[in-house]
């Protein structure tokens, strides 16, 4: 089994709708985060937690919002989705290891989202 | 905010040929990470750089720290057809302890086609 998952892998939903995206790990890390992923412009953090009551913005935060639940579970939503927001959205984890163990980074398999 | 320069955009090769792509920064790094992404997946990490000046291997992969902790290269020796992807740089701040701050910075990617 996967050791970061992401639900849904594919959703198209319309202008204004509420949606949500999820990431659950089974890696037992502690740091988790949300990139965006657009054809040219690489992957941008839009939010990341580094623990259960740590949540930090990233780079590109506006119009989105994240919920931390467990350790192993994170959530990103769009309260109002706009067509800007399609794109292919990564989950990703590290350790919170002292030392080098903690600089990589675990991708998920991606939810690609269409917004139209 | 920081920015990576990642070169060239893409690269069309024979299969067996040599690959070299880098990546740039206005800024210092401490550690660079290389990924690959394959098609409808996420990106998977094949090479970490801790220190400048060092180069590391992962089989037919060779990857180098730059010493202004500026840049980082890659290098993929006899390219094969399942070299085929995206490949990313990612430079990341750590603290004197190596400890990650977490947050990395991607370049655009390097989309590779290998022709067999």
């Amino acid at each position: 089994d996967a050791d970061v998952t992401q639900t849904p892998r594919n959703r198209i939903t319309k202008t204004g709708k509420r949606i949500m995206l999820e990431c659950s790990q089974t890696k037992g890390h502690d740091r988790m985060y949300w990139y965006r992923q657009d054809p040219g412009l690489g992957l941008r953090l839009i939010y990341y937690s580094f623990d259960v009551k740590d949540i930090n913005k990233g780079e590109i935060s506006d119009g989105y919002s994240v919920s931390r639940q467990a350790q192993a579970k994170f959530s990103l939503s769009l309260e109002s989705a706009i067509p800007n927001q399609t794109a292919l959205y990564f989950c990703a984890t590290s350790d919170l290891a002292m030392g080098l163990a903690g600089v990589k980074q675990y991708f998920g398999p991606g939810t690609r989202l269409t917004v139209t | 905010g920081q920015q990576l320069n990642q070169s060239p955009q893409s690269m069309f090769i024979q299969e067996g040929e040599d690959v070299s792509m880098n990546c740039t920064s206005s800024s210092i790094f401490n550690t660079w990470l290389w990924y690959k992404q394959d098609p409808g997946e996420g990106p998977v990490l094949l090479i970490a750089l801790y220190k400048a000046g060092e180069l590391t291997s992962n089989g037919r992969l060779t990857a180098q720290f730059g010493i202004t902790r500026k840049d980082s290269f890659l290098n993929i020796s006899a390219s094969i057809p399942s070299d085929v992807g995206i490949y990313f740089c990612a430079g990341q701040i750590t603290n004197a302890g190596g400890t990650s701050y977490g947050k990395l910075t991607f370049g655009q990617g390097t989309i590779l086609t290998v022709h067999p």
